[in-house]
C-alpha cells in the first residue's frame, strides 16, 4: 500500500491564482481530512469527509473547497490564493469514523503564496 | 470548543536521559488522547494513544499517562536516542452528538536529543 499520497510536494502561487492540492489513499478509508500547519499553531482542520459525496467544514474552512467523488480521492481547492494561505498542508485518512482509529497523514504540500 | 495546550515548546535532553512532554485540555468530555511524532519533512505519525478509561499505557520506551481530574496527559520517553529528535504533537478528541469526533491538536514541541 502506498498509504496517503499528496501532490505536489511544493508549490508557489501568486495572489489570486487558483490551484488544487491532490490527495489519495489506497486503504479504503472512509474518513479523510485536510489540515494546515503553521509555525506555532499546530495542525488545524480545514475540511473533512466521512465518505464519498459527504464533506463538512472544519476549524478554518474559508478560502478552501473540497469534494469527495470517490473513496480514494479528496482534493483541496484554493479558489483565489492569498498570502495568508502560505502553509504546509497535510491530508489524512482513517478507517471508520471513530476517533480512536489510527489517522494516517500524507507527506504534506508546502505552499507559498506571493 | 476544545483547547489543547502543550508545554514546553522546546525540550533538549542528553542521549540516554528521559524526556517528559505535558499537555492540558479544556473539555472534560474529551475521551481520546493520541500523540504524534513528526520528523523533518514528513507528516505526523501516531506513536501512542490513550483512552479516558485508562490511566497509563506503555509501548517499549514510550508511555503516556492521563489525569482526568486535572485534565492533563503526558508523554514519557525513556533512554532517549538521537532518532527521537522530532516535533511531538498531543491531541484530544471530543465526541459530538450525532456527528463525528474531531481531533484538536496542541502546537507541538520540538525535542532535541544531544548525542
Amino acid at each position: 500500500n502506498a498509504g496517503v499520497t499528496q501532490t505536489p510536494k511544493f508549490q508557489v502561487l501568486k495572489t489570486g491564482q487558483s490551484m488544487t492540492l491532490q490527495c489519495a489513499q489506497d486503504m479504503n478509508h472512509e474518513y479523510m481530512s485536510w489540515y494546515r500547519q503553521d509555525p506555532g499553531m499546530g495542525l488545524r482542520l480545514i475540511h473533512y469527509s466521512v465518505g464519498a459525496g459527504i464533506t463538512d467544514q472544519g476549524e478554518v474552512p474559508n478560502g478552501y473547497n473540497v469534494s469527495r467523488s470517490t473513496t480514494e480521492d479528496f482534493p483541496l481547492r484554493l479558489l483565489s490564493a492569498a498570502p495568508s494561505q502560505t502553509s504546509v498542508y497535510f491530508c489524512a485518512s482513517r478507517m471508520g469514523l471513530a476517533e480512536y482509529n489510527e489517522q494516517f497523514f500524507g507527506p504534506g504540500t508546502r505552499l507559498t503564496v506571493l | 470548543g476544545e483547547n489543547v495546550e502543550q508545554h514546553p515548546s522546546t525540550l533538549s535532553v542528553q542521549e540516554g536521559d528521559s524526556a517528559v512532554i505535558k499537555c492540558t485540555y479544556s473539555d472534560s468530555a474529551s475521551n481520546y488522547f493520541p500523540w504524534y511524532k513528526q520528523e523533518l519533512g514528513k507528516g505526523p505519525q501516531l506513536i501512542i494513544d490513550i483512552r479516558s478509561n485508562v490511566g497509563e499505557k506503555k509501548d517499549q520506551r514510550i508511555a503516556v499517562t492521563l489525569n482526568k481530574t486535572a485534565k492533563h496527559f503526558s508523554l514519557h520517553i525513556t533512554e532517549t536516542q538521537p532518532e527521537d529528535s522530532a516535533v511531538y504533537f498531543c491531541a484530544a478528541s471530543t465526541l459530538y452528538t450525532g456527528a463525528n469526533s474531531k481531533l484538536t491538536f496542541g502546537k507541538g514541541i520540538t525535542l532535541s536529543v544531544r548525542p
